[in-house]
């Protein structure tokens, strides 16, 4: 079974500081990790995904995230936030072998405050 | 490319009562999934379809739950009778494939109100 921790529930900063938004997930074989947006009412929308390669992904909104595999983690960062970045973030995992199904952290709420 | 569709957006119901959400996915995706999103926590997985066949419902309450996707295209997801725990977002997803690398993209999803 896999499972997904994100260690912040809320996360309030100033704007044009930097973010790093924490996950930890647990699985006793491969995966993939993605991190989704989701701005009120609104459904989630994907960030950024790792897959393989490159431990250090890019996404849009000029987020990244890096993978570690010796730490289970893949945290999300940027090094400076909008307003418009206020939303909530959830952390998701897919075994690789698992038919597609993702399991999602309960989410960190961002809020950028001027 | 056409999003996700999913509707009602919203949804006020008493308890006992029936409801359904439909949702339609993105042309071509095959995998189909609906969420169950409690406030304050990430979605649950409640059903997965690979085009018009079930993946996945083993977390889907199935005594008062059902859901299906007949043509392989859209979906319905039922409620019948309502519980005040339903409460919730339904959220519909599709993905291109079904090896979990794509991602999903999402629908507005429903909110569930039951009184």
């Amino acid at each position: 079974a896999q499972s997904v921790t994100q260690l912040d529930s809320q996360v309030p900063v100033f704007e044009e500081a930097p973010v790093e938004l924490r996950c930890n997930y647990s699985s006793s074989v491969s995966v993939y990790l993605f991190w989704y947006v989701q701005y009120p009412n609104q459904g989630l929308q994907l960030l950024l995904k790792y897959l393989s390669g490159s431990t250090l992904v890019k996404g849009i909104n000029g987020f990244e995230a890096e993978f570690n595999k010796s730490q289970t983690s893949f945290h999300l960062r940027k090094p400076s936030v909008h307003i418009s970045d206020t939303a909530e973030y959830f952390c998701a995992v897919t075994h690789n072998t698992n038919a597609g199904k993702s399991t999602f952290g309960d989410g960190t709420t961002l809020t950028v405050k001027p | 490319e056409a999003g996700v569709a999913q509707s009602p957006r919203y949804k006020i119901i008493e308890k006992r009562q029936s409801v359904a959400f439909w949702c339609n996915p993105i042309s071509g995706h095959a995998t189909l999934y609906w969420y169950q999103q409690i406030l304050g926590q990430g979605p649950k997985l409640l059903i997965q379809f690979q085009n018009n066949g079930v993946v996945d419902d083993s977390q889907l309450p199935k005594d008062r739950f059902s859901a299906e996707r007949l043509k392989g295209v859209d979906s319905t997801l039922k409620i019948q009778p309502a519980k005040l725990e339903d409460s919730a977002v339904y959220l519909c997803a599709s993905s291109l494939g079904v090896a979990g690398n794509y991602g999903y993209t999402f629908g507005s999803g429903t909110r569930l109100t039951v009184v």
